[in-house]
């Protein structure tokens, strides 16, 4: 089945710092992946929507200069954090969107999901 | 605004009772309703509805969708403690190029001994 695999499952880092996640699509090509996060006890917000070589889609209010997103290939796509404070402390996950035949149930696959906890 | 709204928040019910939950939406270009189980780490598949008025089965949990309603129920029959989790309903909604999920706020379900 398809498999997403998200590093790091969980990160501590010190305010001002940035934080890189990756989620890399294992057996099959991820021709879309989005990015969520989730606070405790909440749903999963949708962050970014991010196609393989071009720009992500930010959803509105989030800053797009704050949390980076690279998607080069079409097994990789990483959030970059960047000079983070404790408020960006939260649950990410990404998921992964294949074609169709591609192996993907019903073609979103999530990672695991990485704990971010900003000191 | 597209949004999926789940009902109740949170739920407790000792084990083997029965137990709905339910999740209405208001999107556009609607395509597909999945459910998901969310214990301590990402979410994992339940279901995927489609049509209207077709249940779905696995085990003891079932689920069917109303497009008259735009609702869907999830029910989980003689429950158990491993059925405690957040579950979660989220919709497609978008063209076959750029579907993406809206979640609901999920409902946390707690089953006691």
């Amino acid at each position: 089945g398809a498999v997403v695999s998200q590093h790091p499952s969980w990160v501590i880092c010190k305010s001002g710092t940035s934080v890189k996640i990756e989620c890399r699509s294992l057996d099959f090509q991820a021709t879309t992946m989005f990015w969520y996060r989730q606070f405790p006890k909440q749903s999963l917000m949708l962050m970014a929507t991010s196609n393989e070589g071009s720009k992500a889609t930010y959803e509105q209010g989030v800053e797009k200069d704050k949390f980076l997103i690279n998607h080069a290939s079409l097994t990789l796509s990483t959030l970059t954090v960047t000079s983070a404070h404790p408020e960006d402390s939260s649950f990410y996950i990404c998921s992964a969107r294949s074609w169709p035949g591609q192996g993907a149930l019903y073609g979103y696959t999530f990672g695991s999901g990485t704990r971010l906890t900003v000191v | 605004e597209d949004k999926v709204v789940q009902s109740p928040l949170s739920l407790v019910v000792h084990e083997g009772d029965t137990v709905t939950l339910n999740c209405s939406y208001e999107v556009t270009n609607f395509r597909s309703l999945l459910w998901y189980k969310q214990e301590k780490k990402a979410p994992t598949f339940l279901f995927m509805l489609t049509s209207s008025g077709i249940e779905k089965k696995s085990g003891r949990l079932s689920s069917i969708l109303d497009k008259k309603e735009l609702s869907s129920i999830l029910n989980i029959t003689a429950t158990q403690t491993g059925d405690s989790a957040i579950y979660l309903c989220a919709v497609i909604h978008g063209s076959s190029n750029t579907g993406k999920l809206i979640f609901g706020q999920g409902t946390t379900l707690q089953v006691k001994p």
